[in-house]
């Protein structure tokens, strides 16, 4: 049973357009969001973050909106450039799971690519 | 500026061999953590530790042990190796628990068992 759903394993966005990467999750427990950023061959890098009691966190061209009621959360990138293209993962953190907010929990991720 | 380091990057093994994936990290983290990713799938926790003499099992602990003797190193073992632990391997270190806390990862051990 996946808790987090990326349901897009892939997205093709224009250079500079805005990217939309979707994530849904079941877990009402769940009260952070991240969102991390992989290269090939590489670890996954921390992106962005939203706490459940906010609905909206940016940070230069990315912005990340968390709709509670619907448990969906978004991650937007504008204007979406070449050097974004790789796989975006969305994860979870609940205190029930493993008993730390440290353990996090993957959606299957969404390649992004950013055509020139 | 090391962060999480991870060694080796690249092992091939055959059915049953036991070995000793390493982590360490620089950041005086308390909280170590062990992923697998396969491919298409999302990374899964292995198994955790929130400080030096304590570790628990995450998701999918089968087959693998390990131990926080340390701050800094956080070692991942496979006991008897099988074809289902092909995977990538990443291991990720953040402050104590809290809201908030970024987590940092290593740049992934890639395990073929054969």
């Amino acid at each position: 049973d996946q808790q987090v759903k990326q349901n897009s394993p892939s997205l093709s966005v224009q250079e500079g357009r805005i990217s939309i990467l979707n994530c849904d999750y079941t877990n009402s427990m769940f009260d952070y969001f991240l969102w991390y950023k992989k290269y090939p061959a590489e670890g996954p890098t921390f992106l962005i973050s939203i706490s459940s009691i906010k609905d909206k966190n940016e940070d230069g061209r990315f912005t990340v909106f968390l709709n509670k009621s619907a448990k969906h959360l978004s991650l937007h990138i504008v204007p979406s450039q070449p050097g974004d293209s790789a796989v975006y993962f969305c994860a979870a953190s609940s205190p029930g799971y493993g008993g730390s907010q440290g353990n996090l929990i993957f959606g299957k991720g969404t390649k992004l690519s950013v055509k020139p | 500026n090391a962060g999480v380091t991870q060694t080796p990057k690249f092992q091939v093994l055959k059915t049953g061999q036991s070995m000793t994936l390493q982590c360490a990290q620089d950041m005086n983290h308390e909280y170590m953590s062990w992923y697998r990713q396969d491919p298409g799938m999302g990374l899964r926790l292995i198994h955790y530790s929130v400080g030096a003499g304590i570790t628990d099992q995450g998701e999918v602990p089968n087959g693998y042990n390990v131990s926080r003797s340390t701050t800094e190193d956080f070692p991942l073992r496979l006991l008897s190796a099988a074809p289902s632990q092909t995977s990538v391997y990443f291991c990720a270190s953040s402050y104590s628990k809290g809201v908030g806390n970024t987590i940092y990862f290593g740049e992934g051990s890639w395990l073929t068992v054969v």
